[in-house]
């Protein structure tokens, strides 16, 4: 019964690729996120999507896009990767005024 | 702006010893406070959090924090670490009049030593 899943969970591909990271929750939550975790453990909000209509879009290249099909499902789709997008992706969801329940996450290595 | 501060980046304890990690926030609105756990190779994990209402608040694994707001913290406390709490610590920050936007403190990673 996971809540929030995420796949692949390692993906290792080459400069220049474009690749996708999908993500699903079970939990009926409003909210869904993509963070992005560094080498030295720094968290940082990428995008957020409430029923499907984005509300945050931190400052991030225009290679990353962010889908969300329906309120269960936000995908993350890069394009032209770059060594710098070497990390740990992760999706999140969340209720109205509640507490983020975190993916396992998505170790990213570009080559 | 909005900011979340863990002054400690490393914190060393011996097994069974009391442990506090820090955590002071910046937020213009009535904040919700939450800290989490990443367990090497894991996701996070929320540890506890606070919404509003009593200002010691309960967690898992037997972690307590307690909300100052004259102090704008938010400290996590363990009264004996075990080995097993070895781990990266977040704090969070949160509001719902910032649309559920969350930002995250810096970390603080735990080394317990037998």
């Amino acid at each position: 019964d996971t809540a929030v899943s995420q796949t692949p969970k390692y993906l290792v591909t080459q400069m220049g690729n474009d690749k996708s990271i999908k993500c699903e929750q079970n939990l009926g939550h409003d909210t869904m996120y993509w963070y992005k975790q560094d080498s030295k453990k720094f968290l940082k909000i990428m995008f957020s999507y409430n029923n499907k209509e984005l509300i945050i879009n931190e400052t991030v290249p225009n290679r990353f896009s962010p889908k969300s099909p329906d309120k269960a499902h936000l995908n993350l789709h890069i394009n032209s990767l770059e060594l710098g997008d070497s990390a740990v992706y992760f999706c999140a969801s969340s209720p109205p005024s509640g507490s983020m329940v975190f993916g396992p996450g998505t170790r990213l290595t570009v080559l | 702006a909005q900011s979340v501060t863990q002054p400690d980046i490393h914190i060393t304890v011996s097994e069974g010893a009391s442990l506090e990690l820090r955590c002071n926030y910046s937020y213009g609105a009535t904040p919700y406070l939450f800290w989490y756990v990443q367990s090497p190779g894991q996701g996070l994990q929320l540890l506890l959090k606070y919404f509003s209402g009593d200002t010691l608040v309960q967690g898992i694994k037997g972690f307590e924090a307690e909300f100052k707001r004259s102090q704008s913290s938010f400290n996590l406390r363990k009264p004996s670490v075990h080995w097993s709490d070895a781990a990266e610590y977040f704090c969070a920050v949160g509001a719902q009049e910032t649309g559920n936007q969350f930002y995250f403190g810096t970390g603080t990673s735990l080394t317990v030593i037998p």
